[in-house]
């Protein structure tokens, strides 16, 4: 049984550039949450994903953005990077958006220069 | 504004001994509370939860206390192994049962000596 997947595991953009990272949830899972984890720092809720729509978002610009999938796995987009977007961006799935604990992939680590 | 804090950044305990770390908390609409451990190039694994209505919950090893005058939870291991060594977070949620909007603390690094 597969976990979180996601990919790339590592990337290294300049500033301006834009970022996809991708994101497969936990097979029998439908609810997709994104975070970012800046270093020394506890994960900061970025957007939640359910039946392909956003429906909760954390305090994060509008460069950030996201997509879900028919089936369920996302995207998150980050455009117009700056060098504070440097993080380790991770990825976490539910069984559904009312129940259960979170499931988390290793994260992608975003370096922006 | 931090709505939920660890303030111990790091905790060294020795095998066998019991092992406190403390979360606290300022937002009184969370209602359900979790911990994850995390090991390095690893995403966070679940550990346990408790419900606002309850005080005390227990899985094996770990049991997490909550008090909510004092807006404070405490996860307890004991006995502590080796192998319990990671970053632990605290996180907290306000909307029931819909844990994907998690608030979580900075993290405590727990070390456990042999």
């Amino acid at each position: 049984d597969a976990g979180v997947t996601q990919s790339p595991t590592h990337l290294i953009k300049t500033r301006g550039q834009q970022v996809t990272l991708r994101c497969s949830p936990k097979s029998g899972h439908d609810t997709v949450s994104w975070y970012q984890q800046a270093l020394g720092q506890g994960p900061q809720f970025i957007f939640q994903y359910y039946e392909e729509e956003e429906r909760q978002r954390g305090n994060f610009p509008d460069r950030f953005s996201g997509h879900q999938f028919p089936n369920y796995s996302s995207e998150l987009n980050v455009n117009a990077l700056l060098l504070g977007d440097s993080a380790l961006y991770l990825c976490a799935s539910s069984p559904s958006i009312n129940t259960g604990e979170l499931f988390f992939g290793e994260g992608s680590r975003l370096t922006v220069l | 504004d931090q709505q939920v804090k660890q303030n111990s950044p790091s905790l060294s305990v020795q095998e066998g001994r019991i092992s406190i770390l403390n979360c606290d908390y300022t937002n009184s609409m969370f209602d359900y509370f979790l911990w994850y451990k995390k090991y390095p190039a690893e995403g966070p694994t679940f550990l346990i939860s408790i419900s606002s209505i309850k005080d005390k919950n227990e899985d094996g090893r770990f049991t997490v206390f909550l008090n909510k005058s004092a807006k404070h939870l405490s996860l307890h291991i004991v006995p502590s192994q080796p192998g319990d060594s990671a970053v632990y977070f605290c996180a907290a949620s306000s909307s029931s049962g819909n844990t994907g909007k998690l608030i979580f603390g900075q993290g405590t690094t727990l070390q456990v000596k042999p």
